[in-house]
């Protein structure tokens, strides 16, 4: 079936390098894509979104980039902070899931310091 | 604080108990949702309210009964539950269920963690 997918599920980086979380996608219909972030007591909270007519996106130290040949989404974040530390989403969604989002499993990012 | 709030934040119960979970939004949104986040599992969705409407059910046991009693509060009923029941809860809301992916998608509550033993 559909599915978003994770290509790493933990990621440890060092404090002021770039991190990048990879995310797959199956469902070449999917319109919308959002990464989540979620600190541990917390919910997941919105970082960026992107919609398929785009293939990269900016926000304050994250980009998002898709590759929509490949159904590939990936999130940078830049200069990496050890408040950064937590587990990454991506989401998708396409009319033919009934306009729910799909989350990926999530990958956990660590920060050393 | 994002604008939905859960309560309880921890909840321990006994497989006989009864309780209920609370989720409050003050968004104005239209659309909330009932997730289990279990460790190593992606979310899931357990049920989707669309203006009051129950618009989903994501064959979810008898154990678990949702209730929307308007747009702004949503419940999650428990009763009978099983240790493999135990996760965090999380509430979303939504503008409304056709739009979730053109506004921003979901707002999440900071979800009740639940022990059943």
């Amino acid at each position: 079936g559909e599915s978003v997918g994770l290509h790493l599920p933990t990621l440890s980086v060092q404090e002021g390098d770039n991190s990048i979380i990879n995310c797959a996608y199956s469902n070449s219909a999917s319109d919308y894509f959002i990464w989540y972030k979620q600190e541990s007591g917390k919910g997941p909270q919105f970082i960026i979104d992107i919609r398929s007519n785009m293939d990269k996106r900016q926000g304050q130290r994250v980009t998002v980039l898709l590759n929509k040949t490949v159904k590939h989404l990936s999130l940078q974040i830049a200069a990496t902070q050890p408040g950064d530390s937590a587990v990454y989403f991506c989401a998708e969604k396409g009319d033919n899931q009934g306009g729910k989002l799909i989350f990926g499993q999530g990958t956990e990012l660590s920060v050393k310091p | 604080e994002t604008g939905v709030t859960q309560t309880p934040r921890h909840l321990v119960m006994g497989m006989t108990n009864k309780k209920s979970l609370k989720c409050e939004q003050h968004l104005g949104h239209n659309a909330m949702y009932w997730y289990k986040q279990s460790a190593k599992k992606p979310l899931e969705l357990m049920f989707v309210y669309n203006f009051k409407e129950q618009t989903e059910n994501n064959s979810v046991p008898s154990r678990f009964s949702p209730e929307c009693p308007n747009s702004s509060h949503l419940f999650l009923h428990l009763h009978t539950l099983q240790p493999e029941d135990s996760a965090l809860y999380l509430c979303a809301s939504s503008q409304d269920r056709n739009r979730a992916g053109r506004t921003g998608g979901y707002t999440f509550g900071s979800g009740t963690r639940l022990t059943v033993v």
